[in-house]
């Protein structure tokens, strides 16, 4: 999940194994959310979204669960691989016109072991 | 393919120095934003834009003002540069629910 204060949360993984990471939104109004993957010295790029009338969507490798009762979305990465390395975002939208800025987590560290 | 530049990877300025930080994207998009990122704080929105020559604050717009004369361009100005400015700044820009973002400016004020 994520955590306030100065410390991003972490997750170490076995190479080739699945990885979860987890994100809890804010707003039960929230009806679309993204998840984003920044790698060292880059901008934020964009993985997999999902609508507030879904509850799953599948991608190439990874898949995002979102369950509205407890307003938690979370990111799995199956057969993680040294690549997927990275700090991962989650952000949700207020709004359905798109025009609402993005409410961005506080991320998680994602580290592979090889 | 599809870009939003940031003119600068990295900046170092003064206290008190006036700084402009630019952004540029190419895919014709309405919507522009400035986030700054510190660590474990995540993304902080600063201002945004939904079209030329309007500008909305965000949620920490204290010692920022922003410019956007054209569509495509997107300034954040920062004017009295502050020790606590010190952080990566990113840029992005969107048409709908997704953003496109820039690779960030690091800035140092000292």
């Amino acid at each position: 999940g994520e955590s306030v204060g100065l410390h991003l949360p972490t997750l170490s993984v076995q190479e080739g194994d699945n990885s979860i990471i987890n994100c809890a939104y804010s707003n039960s109004a929230s009806d679309y959310f993204i998840w984003y993957k920044q790698e060292s010295g880059k901008g934020p790029q964009f993985i997999i979204d999902i609508r507030s009338n879904m509850d799953k969507r599948q991608g190439q490798r990874v898949t995002v669960l979102l369950n509205k009762t407890v307003k938690h979305l979370s990111l799995q990465i199956a057969a993680t691989q040294p690549g997927d390395s990275a700090v991962y975002f989650c952000a949700e939208s207020l709004g359905n016109s798109g025009n609402t800025p993005l409410v961005f987590g506080k991320g998680t560290r994602l580290s592979v072991i090889a | 393919d599809v870009k939003v530049t940031q003119s600068s990877r990295y900046l170092v300025k003064r206290t008190g120095e006036k700084v402009f930080l630019e952004c540029v994207q190419d895919m014709d998009h309405e919507n522009m934003f400035w986030y700054r990122q510190d660590p474990g704080l995540g993304l902080r929105l600063i201002y945004f834009s939904y079209d030329v020559k309007m500008k909305e604050k965000g949620d920490i717009p204290e010692g920022y003002s922003v410019s956007r004369e054209k569509k495509e361009r997107f300034s954040l100005i920062l004017e009295s540069a502050s020790t606590n400015q010190t952080s990566m700044y990113l840029c992005a820009s969107s048409l709908g629910f997704g953003y496109t973002f820039g690779s960030g400016t690091r800035l140092t004020v000292v």
